[in-house]
């Protein structure tokens, strides 16, 4: 079966930039997309195709594609980026969707 | 704007369903995919499946083939999305997401608000 490897965390001080990595063979050939999630809150697109990013979301979010990894990096983090991150992309020729299994971002 | 939202809180027991809705609204329904994502305690993001509010056309993720049902109603913008065979495991919070844009149906923008469904006995 097909996955999306992510770090389980990353941690930064405020001010420096946090890179948070997603891995997977399909993704030279697919989008991706990265979502945060807060606590009780539902997920928020960060970032789409590769490194599109939303109407509304910092500048600070940035997103990269190289080979079979993509990068969401957050320069100049602050302590309300603290959160969980998710990749996400498609397979089987983009009939099903997949999640990478997040990556907890502490703001120290 | 855009905002889907979805029914409130379920508690079932093991071998039951459960239904649970999604209604849309401050776009064109039938212009955007609709997915289904659940998200166990703790735990990560579980894709279930996509369907097409315009035929109503679905496609499941392979872990819910035979459980799950994705329908919707055009009438009153919402869509539905039915689990079968309850077991323990599937507590978790049901989101439903709007496809992100009508070119590119398979990410999500934005998403309910999300439903907690516990099985318990």
């Amino acid at each position: 079966s097909y996955e999306l490897t992510q770090p389980p965390s990353v941690s930064v001080s405020p001010g420096q930039t946090a890179r948070i990595t997603c891995s997977g063979d399909a993704l030279p050939k697919q989008y991706a997309y990265w979502y945060q999630q807060k606590p009780g809150q539902a997920p928020v697109v960060v970032i789409y195709k590769d490194s599109e990013r939303p109407s509304g979301i910092p500048e600070r979010f940035s997103g990269s594609s190289s080979g079979t990894t993509v990068t969401l990096t957050i320069s100049g983090v602050q302590a309300e980026d603290e959160a969980d991150y998710y990749c996400q992309s498609t397979y089987s020729s983009g009939t099903y969707v997949i999640f990478g299994g997040g990556t907890k971002l502490t703001v120290l | 704007q855009v905002q889907l939202v979805q029914s409130g809180a379920e508690v079932k027991k093991p071998g039951a369903s459960v239904k649970v809705s999604c209604k849309a609204s401050g776009y064109t329904f039938t212009n955007y995919y609709i997915h289904w994502v659940r998200q166990a305690p703790g735990q990560g993001l579980e894709w279930m499946g996509i369907i097409n509010p315009s035929g109503g056309s679905t496609t499941y993720a392979q872990k819910f083939q035979g459980r799950v049902t994705m329908t919707r109603d055009t009438s009153t913008s919402t869509v539905y999305m039915e689990l079968s065979s309850l077991r323990s495991e599937d507590t978790a919070v049901y989101y439903c997401a709007r496809a992100g844009s009508m070119v590119i149906g398979y990410w999500f923008d934005p998403w309910g608000q999300g439903t907690l469904v516990t099985v318990s006995s």
